[in-house]
């Protein structure tokens, strides 16, 4: 069964102090990675996606990784505005377009 | 250009109440996807439409939902029989060509309230 399982569950910050968000996932044929921040009362904003293992992207202080078995998420000197809850999901490639999301990580950063 | 919108923002109805709720695609975009987020849950896939067809309804949790996109455009999500435990954000999103193609972008979503 495809299946995405994110830790941690919640991560609290101070401003400037990088971390990494996980994504583990097992997929019958990965076809692609999706990373997606979704702030209260709203929906999934699209960060990036991922393709192959090594593939690397990067937006402002976000940086996404993928491997064969898991992607990291990695925010370096994090903000007060990068405070959301941080979705990924997984494409199977045998299974048309829809997204299997993990629960998500609830990051804060205090100032 | 304008990004999913969703109709309405809120909706509270009682147990066995008939809803329906609208989701705008992105225009242009052919593939439209119907999810189901609940609370501190990642979205939970129901439904993908390529153009007016399901071409997979294999996450509707049973025959109380119902999706139609007749046009090709604008989408509806019926839910018959309400009950407490459909209570929840009810996510649209579009992608501009479907199946393993392209991002997809996310409306606001309609939060479903079953008293």
């Amino acid at each position: 069964e495809d299946q995405v399982t994110q830790s941690p569950e919640a991560l609290r910050l101070q401003e400037g102090e990088s971390s990494s968000l996980n994504c583990s996932y097992t997929v019958s044929g990965l076809r692609g990675l999706f990373w997606y921040r979704q702030d209260p009362g709203k929906g999934p904003e699209f960060l990036f996606t991922l393709y192959s293992a090594g593939e690397e992207k990067e937006k402002e202080r976000l940086k996404a990784t993928l491997t064969k078995k898991e992607s990291f998420l990695h925010i370096t000197a994090p903000k007060p505005e990068d405070s959301a809850t941080y979705l990924c999901a997984v494409q199977a490639s045998n299974q048309g377009g829809k997204l299997i999301f993990g629960q998500g990580t609830e990051l804060s950063v205090k100032p | 250009g304008a990004g999913v919108s969703q109709t309405p923002s809120n909706k509270v109805t009682e147990k066995g109440k008939y809803v329906e709720l609208r989701c705008d695609p992105i225009s242009g975009h052919t593939a439209l996807y119907w999810y189901r987020q609940s609370l501190g849950q990642g979205p939970e896939f129901l439904i993908y439409f390529q153009g007016t067809g399901a071409a997979d309804d294999s996450g509707l949790p049973n025959d109380r939902f119902f999706a139609v996109r007749p046009e090709g455009s604008v989408s509806t999500l019926k839910i018959q029989r309400t009950e407490r435990g459909d209570s929840a954000v009810y996510l649209c999103a579009s992608s501009l060509l479907g199946g393993s193609s392209g991002e997809q972008f996310f409306g606001p979503g309609t939060r479903l309230t079953v008293l």
